[in-house]
């Protein structure tokens, strides 16, 4: 166990919905990343909090958006799915003030249908 | 082309055998690596962590860095069953203040045969 939760494990929902996936970090980690895993692409990374504020960018959709709390757990929201967007969501937390040494959660496996 | 490159295999060893995993990369400023290792649709489990060139060992597993020619492998000794699963590299680069992203290859998927 990494000390990651992530919420809810499964979710399956329709074309054009919102949805929103929750991550608890590891206790103390400020660092939290979102990543996205799908067959063909690996896992890709989309966004960095660290202690609240937006630290890095990847390769994330104007679909989506995350933020990080008061309390250090963070939320990725996605809008407006596609068939596309069914993958694993990881959320991956880190005490290292480099973000290196990052542990990841058991993930969200979402479906658009 | 992709800043790191990795043999999706899959690879098919002995238990017992000498493991060799490999990633290549073609940024220089990357300065951290790292091995992650993924039993199937789980979340990535962090194996080892090093910082520049060198070789680090834990237990079974050695991760070795060639910074000279952008190479990186991990070694696992007296592999058993339970070591079959995707291992993955990732690196980062240094960068001002505190933020890193991970940069994975895509994965090398080991079966260790009984």
């Amino acid at each position: 166990d990494s000390g990651v939760t992530q919420t809810p494990k499964h979710l399956i929902t329709a074309t054009g919905q919102r949805v929103t996936l929750r991550c608890s970090p590891r206790s103390g980690d400020l660092s939290v990343y979102w990543y996205q895993q799908s067959l063909d692409q690996g896992l890709q990374f989309l966004i960095q909090y660290y202690n609240g504020e937006e630290r890095a960018k990847g390769n994330i959709l104007e679909r989506f958006s995350a933020q990080q709390f008061p309390d250090l757990h963070s939320e990725l929201n996605l809008s407006s799915l596609e068939l596309g967007d069914s993958a694993l969501y990881f959320c991956a937390s880190s005490g290292r003030v480099d973000g290196t040494e990052a542990f990841f959660g058991q993930g969200t496996r979402l479906t658009v249908v | 082309q992709k800043e790191v490159e990795q043999d999706p295999g899959p690879l098919s060893v002995p238990e017992g055998a000498i493991v060799s995993l490999n990633c290549t990369y073609s940024n220089s400023a990357f300065q951290y690596f790292m091995w992650y290792r993924q039993y199937s649709r789980k979340g990535p489990e962090l194996l080892m962590y090093t910082y520049s060139s060198g070789n680090k060992e834990d237990g079974r597993f050695t991760a070795q860095v060639d910074k000279s020619s952008k190479y990186i492998s991990l070694f696992i000794r007296d592999s058993q069953p339970s070591d079959s699963a995707t291992y993955l590299c990732a690196m980062s680069a240094r960068s001002s203040g505190s933020a890193r992203q991970l940069t994975f290859g895509s994965g090398t998927q080991l079966t260790v045969l009984p």
